[in-house]
């Protein structure tokens, strides 16, 4: 059955600091892969997303994240934090044959704080 | 503006009071899905719908019904609230279940 582990559930960075976010899953081929970030009292928002092709995807606000099929990972990175990117981060994957698990699963997340 | 919404955004209720939580999405979307928030649990599927007078159980459906009757709407009924389903619910579509999901809002339901 596909897994998503977010190992840190609260990460707290200064401010211009660079940031890495964890995500590990159990899947026995490729699937698809995202990353969405919730902002206090907002619904979640897709920050990128790995279908095939190039590892290394670029998103929204400055983000990337890598897939590495090795390891089973796709950690979200960027070099410089802002305040503004204080929220919880969610990676999800999906079965790209659907059927029977037609869904997408979600991580429990990773709260991050920024410090001034 | 392409975008999900959700009503009501709050609800306080008492237990056994039937709720419906609206959901309507206005991108054409095939595919609808509730999902609830719960800490340390991150999202859980409902229930999801493939199209109109199509759905079908998530993870957790018990305590749940929805309906999908036109093809932007997918309400959210809980017959008979209880404490348990106090949570944060988002309605999302797609256009397709594995592919990217837009979110609505959110609904904090708190059942007394």
């Amino acid at each position: 059955a596909q897994s998503v582990t977010q190992p840190d559930i609260h990460i707290t960075v200064s401010e211009g600091a660079s940031l890495e976010l964890r995500c590990n899953y159990s899947y026995g081929a490729t699937p698809y892969l995202f990353w969405y970030v919730q902002s206090p009292g907002q619904g979640l928002q897709l920050l990128l997303k790995y279908f095939s092709g190039d590892t290394l995807v670029q998103g929204i606000k400055g983000f990337e994240a890598e897939f590495k099929r090795s390891q089973s990972s796709f950690n979200l990175r960027k070099p410089s934090v802002h305040w503004s990117d204080a929220a919880e981060y969610f990676c999800a994957v999906g079965d790209p044959r659907g059927g029977a698990t037609n869904k997408l699963i979600f991580g429990t997340g990773t709260l991050l704080a920024v410090q001034p | 503006e392409a975008q999900v919404t959700q009503n009501p955004r709050y609800l306080i209720t008492v237990t056994g009071k039937k709720l419906t939580v609206t959901c309507s999405q206005n991108m054409n979307h095939e595919y609808m899905s509730w999902y609830r928030q719960d800490p340390g649990l991150g999202l859980r599927q409902i229930y999801y719908s493939m199209n109109v007078e199509v759905t079908d159980k998530g993870d957790v459906p018990e305590g749940y019904k929805v309906s999908r009757k036109e093809k932007r709407n997918f309400p959210l009924i809980l017959e008979s609230p209880s404490p348990n389903q106090t949570s944060l619910y988002f309605c999302a579509s797609s256009t397709a279940l594995t592919d990217t999901q837009y979110f609505g809002p959110g609904t904090r339901l708190t059942v007394l």
